[in-house]
């Protein structure tokens, strides 16, 4: 079992909708999470980290963590086609330290205008 | 936040020549950077780990002695894809990772061998 999944999509949504991205991880020892936008032919950059349970908001953009069923979620608000890229989930090798970074597979994403 | 700078971005070689790929952390000075391959419709897959001043950490089936890394600084380190061959065709991406932080990615180079 990989340590983190993730459907590859694609996914299109018309823009102005509300786009959910999912995650799961085998490990319940898991405790950080990040999501990572890559836009074609670049590197991914970073769009939040998630500690442990419950929420986290930056803008339109929510992370989600339900350790009860090992499964993280990004929610993307008021899709913009700028949106469109692949969002990766990935989990530190160590406690957020300078480890290694596991990657799921990434979700394409297609904001339709 | 941490600038890495990946050269080339962009490179075609013929088969059996090596091809160098640099990473340069800009303004932070790694003792690890790490180096990932990305194939077409597929996820990130980390390769090695490069330590400044030693030898580099190798994934399992990554060959090191086609795949060389040298990190010779605290700012710059090289992956050398040798003797390529059209299945290296690839996107390599670079990393730094400041301790307890974020990790940052080079723009990644192309790497097309014909």
């Amino acid at each position: 079992q990989k340590e983190v999944e993730q459907d590859p999509g694609p996914l299109s949504v018309p823009e102005g909708a509300i786009v959910s991205l999912n995650c799961t991880y085998s490990n319940s020892a898991f405790q950080y999470f990040m999501w990572y936008r890559q836009y074609s032919r670049k590197g991914p950059e970073l769009l939040m980290y998630t500690y442990s349970s419950g929420n986290k908001e930056d803008g339109r953009f929510t992370a989600q963590v339900d350790k009860s069923s090992k499964y993280i979620s990004l929610f993307i608000r008021d899709s913009q086609p700028s949106d469109s890229a692949t969002y990766l989930c990935a989990r530190p090798g160590g406690n957020f330290g300078n480890e290694k970074l596991t990657f799921g597979t990434g979700t394409r994403l297609t904001i339709i205008p | 936040g941490a600038v890495v700078s990946q050269h080339p971005s962009w490179v075609i070689c013929k088969s059996g020549t090596s091809v160098k790929i640099e990473c340069r952390s800009l303004d932070f000075q790694a003792t690890t950077m790490f180096w990932y391959r990305q194939f077409p419709k597929q996820s990130l897959m980390l390769m090695a780990t490069s330590n400044e001043g030693s030898k580099a950490t190798y994934e399992q089936g990554v060959e090191k002695d086609k795949f060389l890394i040298n990190h010779a600084s605290l700012t710059l380190s090289t992956l050398t894809v040798t003797s390529a061959h059209p299945e290296d065709s690839s996107f390599y991406i670079c990393s730094v990772r400041q301790p307890n932080t974020e990790a940052f990615f080079g723009q990644g180079t192309r790497l097309t061998v014909v």
